[in-house]
């Protein structure tokens, strides 16, 4: 099974500043990696995928790089929204959840 | 507009057994894999299980296998979970998502909460 690892798991920031959130998996899983942001209460909603891939309607200040065992996720200007926790994901074989950055003020 | 609602959830008995469903609006719902992730209070997200745009492939977490199973009915737009044996561990937050090859879990479910309690 692939592991995914997170840090860090707490990251406190505030607004304008730039955001580096690190994903690892156990084993290469190439660029199948996607980043979700989820917001107390809320579903998870996929931000990145194929580690670099931006969604549709997602704003161009969240990027993601990476590929093999180590990716990032990026947020340029930290905005009053971004505040939740973020998870990363791998789909290379089957799917594991990384256990999430709680991006807090 | 693209939408998937999950009913079902409740409170049961360990040993006791739930169905839930997702219901599909919006997109051609034979055309996509589906797959159920769910989430303890508190804690992270976790994959539950997977199934491919025909039912003909089917995977599943080992902490649900030989418990659990997943179908779907393309004809009503729908995904099950058949959710047997229910343990006190199996107590979450269950969500339906799309699945796309290429941007895994795009579209998500509001969840359906489950509670195994005695």
């Amino acid at each position: 099974d692939i592991q995914m690892t997170q840090s860090p798991s707490t990251l406190s920031a505030s607004v304008g500043d730039r955001v580096t959130i690190t994903c690892r998996a156990s084993q290469s899983i190439s660029s199948w990696l996607a980043w979700y942001q989820q917001k107390p209460g809320k579903a998870p909603k996929l931000l990145i995928y194929k580690a670099s891939s931006l969604e549709s309607g997602v704003p161009s200040r969240f990027s993601g790089s990476g590929s093999g065992t180590e990716f990032t996720l990026t947020i340029s200007s930290l905005q009053p929204d971004d505040f939740a926790t973020y998870y990363c994901q791998q789909y290379n074989s089957y799917f594991t959840f990384g256990p999430g950055t709680n991006v807090e003020i | 507009q693209v939408q998937l609602v999950e009913s079902g959830g409740g409170l049961v008995k360990p040993g006791g057994s739930l169905r839930l469903s997702c219901a599909a609006s919006g997109f051609t719902f034979s055309d996509y894999y589906m797959s159920w992730i769910r989430q303890a209070p508190g804690k992270g997200l976790e994959w539950v299980s997977y199934i491919s745009s025909s039912g003909s492939t089917i995977y599943y977490a080992d902490s649900v296998k030989g418990r659990f199973t997943i179908s779907r009915d393309n004809a009503k737009n729908s995904l099950y979970l058949q959710m047997n044996s229910l343990r006190a561990e199996d107590t979450a937050v269950y969500y339906c998502a799309r699945t796309d090859y290429r941007r895994a879990f795009d579209i998500w479910g509001q969840g359906t909460m489950v509670t195994v309690s005695s």
